[in-house]
């Protein structure tokens, strides 16, 4: 059982907007900031919002990131047969057992 | 461009002990700003945290490995290592290595990984 929370699928037509969400607790997404990654399949996860909010350089305005209390969502707009990955969020859980800890993942479909 | 590739044996004997290196390209791996990590990804699932060092050496492990781990660093070659003890089968998983920015407001991206590294325990 991961620490975080997503649901394990989505799925969405290409060009329509999807949604995924990451669910936590006061210990960690309550407390501190929250990243989300897109892994493509065979590859390595890739960076897509840090921050809970902020894209890194490269990284389309279609990939959108906000937080609220202890869950965060991860949006994207115009979806692309491209986009079909697993999305992974991550933050620094600060419980007695402090770690860093992931969700564990939703793959996202284009349909 | 920074770059970190992981290296080490593909197969490991149950009870052996797992070692792979990261050599980090395109960067100093003494920058104050990160810290260096190994994450694990076991087939067809999620990834997970498996510890940090800092140039300096300094470490911070996940407690559910933190018995049989070891994380080492070494500034002249610009790489860094991990020792996984006691492996069994639980181990075998795709072992990447990534960059760490920690961020005075509570932020903690991995912004660079390596492509990964299958290590697979069996006899």
């Amino acid at each position: 059982q991961s620490v975080l929370t997503q649901p394990p699928s989505v799925s969405a037509a290409p060009g329509q907007k999807v949604t995924i969400s990451c669910s936590g607790s006061s210990s960690n997404i309550g407390k501190n900031h929250v990243s989300w990654y897109q892994q493509l399949p065979g590859t390595a996860p890739r960076l897509l919002i840090y921050d809970n909010d902020k894209r890194p350089s490269g990284i389309p305005d279609r990939f959108s990131g906000s937080k609220s209390g202890t869950s965060a969502t991860l949006g994207i707009t115009g979806l692309q047969t491209g986009d079909e990955a697993d999305y992974y969020c991550g933050t620094w859980d600060s419980s007695v057992s402090a770690a860093l800890v992931f969700g564990g993942g939703t793959k996202l479909t284009v349909l | 461009q920074l770059q970190l590739q992981e290296s080490g044996p593909g197969l490991v004997k149950p009870s052996q002990t797992l070692s792979l290196t990261c050599l980090v390209s395109g960067g100093s791996i003494s920058n104050g700003a990160y810290y260096w990590n190994w994450i694990r990804q076991h087939p067809g699932k999620g990834l997970e945290w498996i510890g940090y060092i800092y140039y300096d050496g300094s470490t911070y492990y996940n407690p559910s490995l933190k018995s049989r781990l070891t994380i080492s660093v070494d500034t002249s070659k610009n790489q860094f290592s991990l020792s996984l003890s006691s492996v069994t089968a639980a181990d075998t998983a795709v072992y990447f290595c990534a960059r760490l920015r920690s961020y005075a407001s509570g932020s903690y991206p991995f912004d660079h990984w390596g492509q990964g590294t299958l290590v697979t325990v069996s006899s």
